[in-house]
């Protein structure tokens, strides 16, 4: 099946440093993906829709400026957290849409990374 | 706006037995739906999906769901639980436009020998 390639999958990082997050889909085109945030005991928080060659689509709360996407290609979507501060501490999960027609279409996660603001 | 409701944080179930994750959705328009099983240290992992057709859904491990519209719910199920279902399950919808998906709050499902 289709995977989805995250890294790093765990990151500490000093306060003030930026930090950038990669996502691969190894076996499919993503013309999407999507950034999750997931707080402990919490759902899945949806932050941005990423589009291959446009701007990401931002969720309403979510900052654009401090939570940069980036999708290159049609394989890569990458999210940078600028400035990193330790509210910014959590689990970031990214998905890729593999879509076969209208009725076929499924999401694929990455493992996860874990970020660790100190 | 679209949103799931998984009104239990947790489910216990003993290995053997048949088990039930309850999942109850809000959309306007047609409904998509989804199941999606995380397990410990690894990412989130499709189950199954209501698109159109037969009510009920047969997904990967056995697992099966009910769309019920008149209930607005789609429960997870499985005849016999076992010990390696213990995991996050994840509901979640699709909104009309097929671009973004919004998850409910996970149901932490433990399965005792």
């Amino acid at each position: 099946g289709a995977v989805v390639s995250q890294h790093p999958s765990w990151v500490i990082c000093k306060s003030g440093t930026s930090v950038k997050i990669e996502c691969r889909s190894l076996d499919f085109q993503a013309t999407t993906m999507f950034w999750y945030r997931q707080f402990p005991k919490q759902s899945l928080m949806l932050m941005a829709t990423s589009n291959e060659g446009s701007k990401a689509t931002y969720e309403q709360g979510v900052e654009k400026d401090k939570f940069l996407i980036n999708h290159a290609s049609l394989t890569l979507s990458t999210l940078t957290v600028t400035s990193a501060h330790p509210e910014d501490s959590s689990f970031y999960i990214c998905s890729a849409r593999e879509r076969q027609g209208l009725l076929n279409e499924k999401l694929f996660f990455g493992s996860g990374t874990q970020l660790s603001v100190l | 706006a679209q949103s799931v409701a998984q009104p239990e944080d947790q489910v216990n179930v003993a290995e053997g037995n048949p088990l039930t994750v309850k999942c109850t959705y809000s959309v306007s328009g047609n409904p998509y739906l989804f199941w999606y099983v995380q397990y410990p240290n690894r990412g989130l992992q499709f189950l199954l999906k209501y698109i159109t057709g037969d009510n009920l859904v047969k997904g990967s491990y056995g697992f099966e769901a009910e769309f019920n519209k008149s209930q607005t719910s789609f429960h997870l199920k499985k005849p016999s639980a076992l010990v390696s279902d213990s995991a996050l399950y994840f509901c979640a919808v699709r909104d009309e436009d097929f671009n973004k998906f919004y998850f409910g709050s996970g149901t932490k499902l433990n399965v005792k020998p």
